[in-house]
């Protein structure tokens, strides 16, 4: 699997923009960026994931850069919830294959 | 059921001792995944099942560890002669379709495992 490069760690404001950058310089042309991420004491929860286009939901946005070799989780306005660990994750889109975990970034959110 | 179940939350067992870990995925999702997390680590991948065939094994440390599910719904993940280096979060996820490329996974609560 290809792989990715996050920050350790980041802080953000509590109601503020977070935009946490993700690069995968390594990517394939048939490789999806996944997001999770991981509360304390609780198991990865899924977040967004794309392949070329910009994704949006409910929880957060995904922007993929133009040459895919890097892309950004934005959440609009961070919430004390927010804090967890954010796993960008390349994943290959044939079928048989996990996910496999790098060491995500720490979001710590302050009030 | 309403999402990934697994059981025991906590199992604490002298070093030695076999022990069994519930993976009960939700309902009709295909593919079943077994991972371990250390303290402060992400997880770690062990094992995955798509129905009740065993697709990879090459995350398990040794032949101590062994995975089933033999029906393609509930996965049972073993570890005989446990030893203390085996004390982990041992997670277990679903998805619908085969293979997690392009399709959401679902983790469960995991099980704390202590070996003493």
């Amino acid at each position: 699997d290809a792989k990715t490069t996050q920050p350790n760690s980041m802080e953000s404001n509590e109601e503020e923009p977070v935009h946490l950058p993700c690069n995968h310089s390594t990517i394939s042309g048939t490789d999806y960026i996944h997001w999770y991420r991981q509360l304390p004491s609780q198991g990865p929860e899924y977040v967004i994931h794309g392949l070329t286009s910009n994704v949006n939901n409910r929880m957060a946005s995904l922007a993929i850069a133009e040459d895919r070799k890097s892309s950004t989780l934005i959440l609009h306005r961070a919430t004390l919830r927010d804090a967890a660990v954010y796993y960008c994750i390349l994943k290959a889109g044939n079928a048989g294959n996990m996910l496999t975990f790098g060491g995500g970034t720490r979001l710590m959110v302050k009030p | 059921g309403a999402g990934v179940s697994q059981s025991p939350r906590y199992k604490v067992t002298k070093r030695g001792q076999d022990v069994a870990l519930r993976c009960d995925p939700i309902s009709g999702h295909v593919s079943l995944y077994w991972y371990r997390q250390a303290l402060g680590q992400g997880p770690e991948f062990l094992t995955y099942f798509n129905y009740e065939a065993q697709q990879d094994k090459s995350g398990l440390p040794n032949d101590r560890f062994s995975a089933e599910r033999p029906e393609g719904s509930i996965s049972t993940l073993t570890i005989q002669r446990t030893e203390q280096r085996d004390s982990a979060m041992y997670r277990c996820a679903s998805s619908l379709g085969a293979g997690m490329g392009n399709r959401e996974a679902f983790f469960g609560q995991g099980t704390r495992l202590t070996v003493v």
